[in-house]
């Protein structure tokens, strides 16, 4: 079975331009979730989609912002860049919804100039 | 905010040596992941506690969860090079959502 795919693998834009990230969850998962992973704040959660709605949010400004497909892919979109944006976004899927076992993809990693 | 500090930040061991990484908060958590990450990876799980006073054994490694369910801890006996990775613990709130420890850098030296 495959596993998360994440595209693009890697990513430079400049602020104030807008960033949209791919996530491919592992067959039959219908949970999707999305982390922001840096060296000074570390992993935080920014949202999880479960059969297309957005189930859990963390605590991320309105510029984050993501969907989900009827076949469960899912893509995250970022406006407005900043420099602090640059990190590397993990996303992970499971069968249910839920943080209980989840397979993380090998993330993009996003750097703003 | 439920906030979880692991300790040590970093640890550089050689191999046949035992550790013992620590995770710790003044939460309460319903369950408590540990994972391993390395460079160019995504975290991969490795265990799952639940159960205040739960002690895991997965090979080399031991995982244990407070009898509070505020703290965890992951023991490795005899490292090996492979060992090497960040390791994050990551506990799971009430509201269904994971709060990541900021991670123990593991160097086993051959």
């Amino acid at each position: 079975k495959a596993g998360v795919t994440q595209t693009p693998r890697y990513l430079i834009k400049t602020r104030g331009q807008q960033v949209t990230l791919s996530c491919s969850p592992i067959s039959g998962h219908r949970s999707v979730s999305w982390y922001q992973q840096t060296p000074g704040q570390g992993l935080q959660f920014l949202f999880e989609y479960f059969s297309e709605t957005q189930r859990n949010k963390g605590n991320f400004p309105g510029r984050f912002s993501g969907r989900q497909f009827s076949n469960s892919r899912s893509e995250m979109n970022v406006s407005t860049l900043e420099l602090g944006d640059s990190a590397l976004y993990l996303c992970a899927s499971s069968q249910s919804a839920g943080p209980d076992t989840q397979y993380f993809g090998p993330g993009t990693r996003l750097t703003v100039l | 905010t439920q906030l979880l500090e692991q300790s040590p930040q970093f640890l550089s061991i050689q191999e046949g040596e035992n550790l013992t990484v620590y995770c710790n908060s003044s939460s309460v958590f319903s369950s408590l992941q540990w994972y391993r990450q390395e460079p160019g990876e995504g975290p991969v799980l490795l265990v799952t506690v639940v159960t205040g006073g739960e002690v895991k054994k997965l090979k080399r490694l031991t995982f244990q969860f407070g009898d509070a369910r505020k703290d965890s801890s992951l023991h490795i006996t005899a490292a090996q090079p492979g060992d090497t990775g960040l390791y994050l613990c990551a506990g799971v709130s009430s509201a269904r959502q994971l709060t990541f420890g900021s991670g123990t850098q593991l160097t086993v030296l051959p």
